[in-house]
């Protein structure tokens, strides 16, 4: 059975900092693309990076571009999320998912609240 | 960015109804259009992938139809437990942008 559980999360201050996990299990982790999708409460989906299997190649939507940082460990089978300069409108719950074109899996999600 | 306008916002019906939620791409997106179910509280879980194939374990009520820039998720039979917001995705074209989600209700 897949599972991806996600922990980390928070309240963070503006501008500090936060890293979110991921850990899989139930697949060959390395294999899969893999993605952090978020939801701001009570509103839609927003895809906000993906890190391809072997951790080559990243991509990023505009508005987290370097602050955002998606890494992986595939001997540990969990993806990352790093993410630094936080804002206000970064809070949201975030997704671990696999992105096997779609997203096929997702995690529980876990909260991260942006606040003074 | 490709858009994706998704319509109704909300949606109620009765039990055993037929109902169709629509999404529109701003460009051509060749198919590469997914519907998610987010039930309260929970985590999206994927129903239809590529338009039109039903992902493992979805019931064979659920069905997704489109080419190009339109596309449709219809639900037959509606079923109790079938209450959710659903979101169509396009995985065409990076952002992978998502509709703003239609929520179901049931009369």
């Amino acid at each position: 059975e897949v599972q991806l559980v996600e922990s980390g999360g928070g309240l963070v201050q503006p501008g500090r900092s936060l890293k979110l996990s991921c850990a899989a299990s139930g697949f060959t982790f390395s294999d899969y693309a893999m993605a952090w999708v978020r939801q701001a409460p009570k509103k839609g989906l927003e895809w906000v990076a993906t890190i391809i299997y072997d951790g080559s190649s990243t991509y990023y939507r505009d508005s987290v571009k370097g602050r955002f940082t998606i890494s992986r460990d595939n001997a540990k089978s969990t993806l990352y999320l790093q993410m630094d300069s936080l804002r206000s409108e970064d809070t949201a719950t975030y997704y671990c998912a696999r992105h096997s074109t779609p997203f096929d899996y997702w995690g529980q999600g876990v909260m991260v609240t942006v606040s003074s | 960015d490709i858009q994706m306008t998704q319509s109704p916002a909300s949606l109620s019906a009765s039990l055993g109804e037929t109902v169709t939620i629509e999404c529109l791409a701003s460009e051509d997106i060749y198919s590469n259009l997914a519907w998610y179910q987010q039930k309260p509280g929970k985590s999206p879980q994927l129903l239809i992938y590529y338009a039109n194939s039903l992902n493992d374990g979805v019931p064979s009520r659920f069905s997704g139809s489109g080419s190009g820039t339109q596309y449709s998720l219809k639900i037959n039979s509606l079923q109790s437990e079938d209450v959710s917001i659903y979101f169509c995705q396009q995985n065409y074209d990076s952002p992978f942008t998502f509709g703003s989600g239609t929520k179901l209700e049931i009369k």
